[in-house]
Protein backbone atom coordinates (compact mmCIF):
# COMPACT_ATOMS: atom_id res chain seq x y z
CA UNK A 1 0.00 0.00 0.00
CA UNK A 2 0.98 3.46 -0.47
CA UNK A 3 2.82 5.33 2.32
CA UNK A 4 1.22 8.71 1.59
CA UNK A 5 -2.05 9.16 0.90
CA UNK A 6 -3.75 12.32 -0.17
CA UNK A 7 -6.47 13.87 0.50
CA UNK A 8 -8.84 14.79 -1.62
CA UNK A 9 -7.92 12.97 -5.00
CA UNK A 10 -9.42 16.46 -6.81
CA UNK A 11 -9.66 20.00 -5.79
CA UNK A 12 -11.39 22.48 -7.75
CA UNK A 13 -11.78 25.98 -6.83
CA UNK A 14 -11.62 29.66 -8.03
CA UNK A 15 -8.32 31.39 -8.93
CA UNK A 16 -7.50 33.90 -6.00
CA UNK A 17 -8.61 31.40 -2.88
CA UNK A 18 -6.50 29.70 -1.21
CA UNK A 19 -6.20 25.56 -1.93
CA UNK A 20 -5.52 23.01 1.00
CA UNK A 21 -4.45 18.59 0.45
CA UNK A 22 -3.44 16.80 3.14
CA UNK A 23 -1.63 13.58 2.98
CA UNK A 24 -1.20 11.22 5.70
CA UNK A 25 1.64 8.45 6.41
CA UNK A 26 2.07 5.23 8.30
CA UNK A 27 5.50 4.92 9.16
CA UNK A 28 7.59 7.00 11.21
CA UNK A 29 9.86 9.38 8.76
CA UNK A 30 13.20 11.78 8.96
CA UNK A 31 11.64 13.83 6.00
CA UNK A 32 8.37 14.62 4.09
CA UNK A 33 8.64 16.11 1.09
CA UNK A 34 5.87 17.55 -1.14
CA UNK A 35 5.91 17.44 -5.11
CA UNK A 36 4.18 19.41 -8.08
CA UNK A 37 3.42 17.64 -11.58
CA UNK A 38 2.29 19.44 -14.69
CA UNK A 39 0.25 17.50 -17.02
CA UNK A 40 2.43 14.77 -19.43
CA UNK A 41 5.76 16.03 -17.20
CA UNK A 42 7.89 14.64 -14.26
CA UNK A 43 7.71 15.53 -10.62
CA UNK A 44 9.19 19.14 -9.70
CA UNK A 45 10.41 18.95 -5.74
CA UNK A 46 8.27 22.41 -4.14
CA UNK A 47 9.52 21.62 -0.32
CA UNK A 48 10.91 19.39 2.06
CA UNK A 49 10.31 19.17 5.76
CA UNK A 50 12.27 17.62 8.17
CA UNK A 51 10.50 15.42 11.17
CA UNK A 52 11.40 18.14 14.09
CA UNK A 53 9.69 20.73 12.04
CA UNK A 54 6.49 21.64 12.20
CA UNK A 55 5.82 24.19 9.37
CA UNK A 56 7.45 25.55 6.27
CA UNK A 57 6.99 28.53 3.94
CA UNK A 58 7.83 28.65 0.42
CA UNK A 59 6.38 31.77 -1.57
CA UNK A 60 2.78 31.15 -1.43
CA UNK A 61 3.41 27.58 -0.23
CA UNK A 62 2.86 26.59 3.16
CA UNK A 63 3.56 23.01 4.70
CA UNK A 64 2.62 21.84 8.12
CA UNK A 65 3.84 18.35 9.79
CA UNK A 66 2.36 16.85 12.49
CA UNK A 67 3.90 13.76 13.50
CA UNK A 68 1.63 12.55 15.98
CA UNK A 69 -0.70 12.45 13.56
CA UNK A 70 1.12 11.33 11.18
CA UNK A 71 -0.32 13.94 8.91
CA UNK A 72 0.75 16.86 6.39
CA UNK A 73 -1.38 19.90 4.67
CA UNK A 74 -0.06 21.78 1.68
CA UNK A 75 -1.68 25.40 1.48
CA UNK A 76 -1.14 26.99 -1.81
CA UNK A 77 -2.36 30.79 -0.61
CA UNK A 78 -3.67 33.39 -3.56
CA UNK A 79 -4.11 30.13 -6.21
CA UNK A 80 -3.10 31.26 -9.89
CA UNK A 81 -4.46 29.07 -13.30
CA UNK A 82 -0.75 28.10 -13.63
CA UNK A 83 -1.07 26.36 -10.20
CA UNK A 84 -3.02 23.86 -11.87
CA UNK A 85 -1.80 20.39 -11.65
CA UNK A 86 -1.25 17.54 -9.77
CA UNK A 87 0.50 17.67 -6.05
CA UNK A 88 2.32 14.63 -4.22
CA UNK A 89 3.80 14.11 -0.96
CA UNK A 90 6.46 11.91 -0.46
CA UNK A 91 8.21 10.43 2.80
CA UNK A 92 11.18 8.53 3.12
CA UNK A 93 10.64 4.57 4.69
CA UNK A 94 13.55 4.71 7.13
CA UNK A 95 14.35 0.72 7.44
CA UNK A 96 16.21 -1.37 9.97
CA UNK A 97 18.17 -2.23 7.92
CA UNK A 98 19.70 1.81 6.70
CA UNK A 99 17.90 0.74 3.01
CA UNK A 100 15.86 4.41 2.36
CA UNK A 101 13.68 4.78 -0.72
CA UNK A 102 11.50 7.49 -1.34
CA UNK A 103 7.65 6.18 -1.59
CA UNK A 104 5.11 8.61 -3.15
CA UNK A 105 1.12 8.91 -2.59
CA UNK A 106 -1.74 8.91 -4.91
CA UNK A 107 -1.82 12.45 -5.35
CA UNK A 108 -4.19 15.67 -5.65
CA UNK A 109 -5.40 17.22 -8.58
CA UNK A 110 -5.59 20.68 -8.21
CA UNK A 111 -8.17 22.96 -10.58
CA UNK A 112 -7.63 26.16 -10.73
CA UNK A 113 -10.74 27.96 -12.47
CA UNK A 114 -9.92 31.26 -13.94
CA UNK B 1 22.56 21.29 -18.43
CA UNK B 2 22.72 19.14 -15.65
CA UNK B 3 19.78 16.97 -15.04
CA UNK B 4 18.49 13.43 -15.51
CA UNK B 5 17.66 11.84 -18.82
CA UNK B 6 15.42 8.65 -19.82
CA UNK B 7 15.06 7.29 -23.32
CA UNK B 8 13.14 6.56 -25.09
CA UNK B 9 10.39 9.35 -24.80
CA UNK B 10 7.83 6.51 -26.18
CA UNK B 11 7.74 2.90 -27.50
CA UNK B 12 5.51 0.62 -28.26
CA UNK B 13 6.09 -2.93 -27.69
CA UNK B 14 5.12 -6.42 -28.48
CA UNK B 15 3.98 -8.88 -25.72
CA UNK B 16 6.49 -11.00 -25.07
CA UNK B 17 9.34 -8.74 -26.24
CA UNK B 18 12.25 -7.54 -24.18
CA UNK B 19 13.17 -3.90 -23.50
CA UNK B 20 15.36 -1.59 -21.82
CA UNK B 21 14.39 2.20 -20.29
CA UNK B 22 17.53 4.05 -20.22
CA UNK B 23 17.93 6.62 -17.46
CA UNK B 24 21.05 8.84 -16.98
CA UNK B 25 22.31 11.68 -14.35
CA UNK B 26 24.93 13.25 -14.51
CA UNK B 27 24.85 15.28 -10.92
CA UNK B 28 26.79 12.78 -9.38
CA UNK B 29 23.72 11.81 -7.02
CA UNK B 30 24.15 8.58 -4.96
CA UNK B 31 20.32 7.34 -4.77
CA UNK B 32 18.12 6.45 -8.20
CA UNK B 33 14.42 4.97 -8.46
CA UNK B 34 12.37 3.81 -10.85
CA UNK B 35 8.97 4.56 -10.76
CA UNK B 36 5.44 3.83 -12.94
CA UNK B 37 2.47 6.25 -12.99
CA UNK B 38 -1.13 4.76 -14.00
CA UNK B 39 -4.07 6.62 -13.82
CA UNK B 40 -5.85 6.22 -10.36
CA UNK B 41 -2.85 4.75 -8.82
CA UNK B 42 -0.26 7.19 -8.92
CA UNK B 43 3.45 6.26 -8.44
CA UNK B 44 4.81 3.44 -7.63
CA UNK B 45 8.25 2.48 -6.68
CA UNK B 46 9.33 -0.45 -8.75
CA UNK B 47 13.50 -0.82 -8.27
CA UNK B 48 16.01 1.61 -6.25
CA UNK B 49 19.17 1.87 -5.90
CA UNK B 50 20.83 4.02 -2.58
CA UNK B 51 24.19 3.74 -3.70
CA UNK B 52 26.28 2.46 -7.13
CA UNK B 53 26.60 -1.33 -6.99
CA UNK B 54 23.13 -1.98 -4.66
CA UNK B 55 19.48 -2.17 -5.43
CA UNK B 56 16.29 -3.00 -3.84
CA UNK B 57 12.93 -3.98 -4.56
CA UNK B 58 9.74 -1.15 -4.50
CA UNK B 59 6.37 -2.02 -3.98
CA UNK B 60 5.74 -3.69 -7.42
CA UNK B 61 9.34 -5.30 -8.61
CA UNK B 62 8.18 -8.31 -10.85
CA UNK B 63 8.48 -8.27 -13.96
CA UNK B 64 11.44 -5.91 -13.79
CA UNK B 65 15.19 -5.81 -13.22
CA UNK B 66 17.36 -3.19 -12.48
CA UNK B 67 21.36 -2.89 -12.44
CA UNK B 68 23.70 -0.21 -11.14
CA UNK B 69 27.16 -0.69 -12.70
CA UNK B 70 28.20 2.98 -11.80
CA UNK B 71 26.83 5.93 -10.23
CA UNK B 72 25.32 7.51 -13.47
CA UNK B 73 23.21 4.58 -15.31
CA UNK B 74 20.53 3.07 -13.59
CA UNK B 75 18.21 0.96 -16.80
CA UNK B 76 16.00 -1.01 -16.28
CA UNK B 77 14.63 -4.28 -17.92
CA UNK B 78 11.27 -5.60 -18.80
CA UNK B 79 12.38 -9.48 -19.87
CA UNK B 80 9.25 -10.26 -21.16
CA UNK B 81 6.93 -7.52 -21.75
CA UNK B 82 2.93 -7.83 -20.89
CA UNK B 83 0.38 -5.43 -21.50
CA UNK B 84 -0.25 -4.75 -17.68
CA UNK B 85 3.33 -3.29 -17.97
CA UNK B 86 1.50 -0.47 -20.58
CA UNK B 87 3.17 3.17 -18.19
CA UNK B 88 4.19 6.11 -18.34
CA UNK B 89 7.89 5.07 -16.26
CA UNK B 90 9.80 7.68 -14.92
CA UNK B 91 13.42 7.69 -13.59
CA UNK B 92 14.46 10.20 -10.36
CA UNK B 93 17.67 10.83 -8.55
CA UNK B 94 18.39 11.94 -4.95
CA UNK B 95 22.10 13.30 -3.56
CA UNK B 96 21.49 10.66 -0.50
CA UNK B 97 18.51 7.80 -0.77
CA UNK B 98 14.91 9.45 0.53
CA UNK B 99 16.60 12.62 2.77
CA UNK B 100 17.09 14.93 -0.29
CA UNK B 101 15.25 16.02 -2.72
CA UNK B 102 14.28 13.78 -5.89
CA UNK B 103 15.11 15.43 -9.69
CA UNK B 104 12.62 13.13 -12.05
CA UNK B 105 13.45 12.86 -16.08
CA UNK B 106 10.81 13.83 -18.56
CA UNK B 107 8.96 9.91 -18.28
CA UNK B 108 8.74 7.23 -20.74
CA UNK B 109 5.63 6.15 -21.83
CA UNK B 110 5.54 2.58 -22.96
CA UNK B 111 2.33 0.77 -24.63
CA UNK B 112 2.54 -2.84 -24.62
CA UNK B 113 0.59 -4.35 -27.27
Amino acid sequence: SQQGEEDPQALSIQEGENATMNCSYKTSINNLQWYRQNSGRGLVHLILIRSNEREKHSGRLRVTLDTSKKSSSLLITASRAADTASYFCATDQNRVQGAQKLVFGQGTRLTINP
Amino acid sequence: IAGITQAPTSQILAAGRRMTLRCTQDMRHNAMYWYRQDLGLGLRLIHYSNTAGTTGKGEVPDGYSVSRANTDDFPLTLASAVPSQTSVYFCASSVNPGVTEAFFGQGTRLTVV
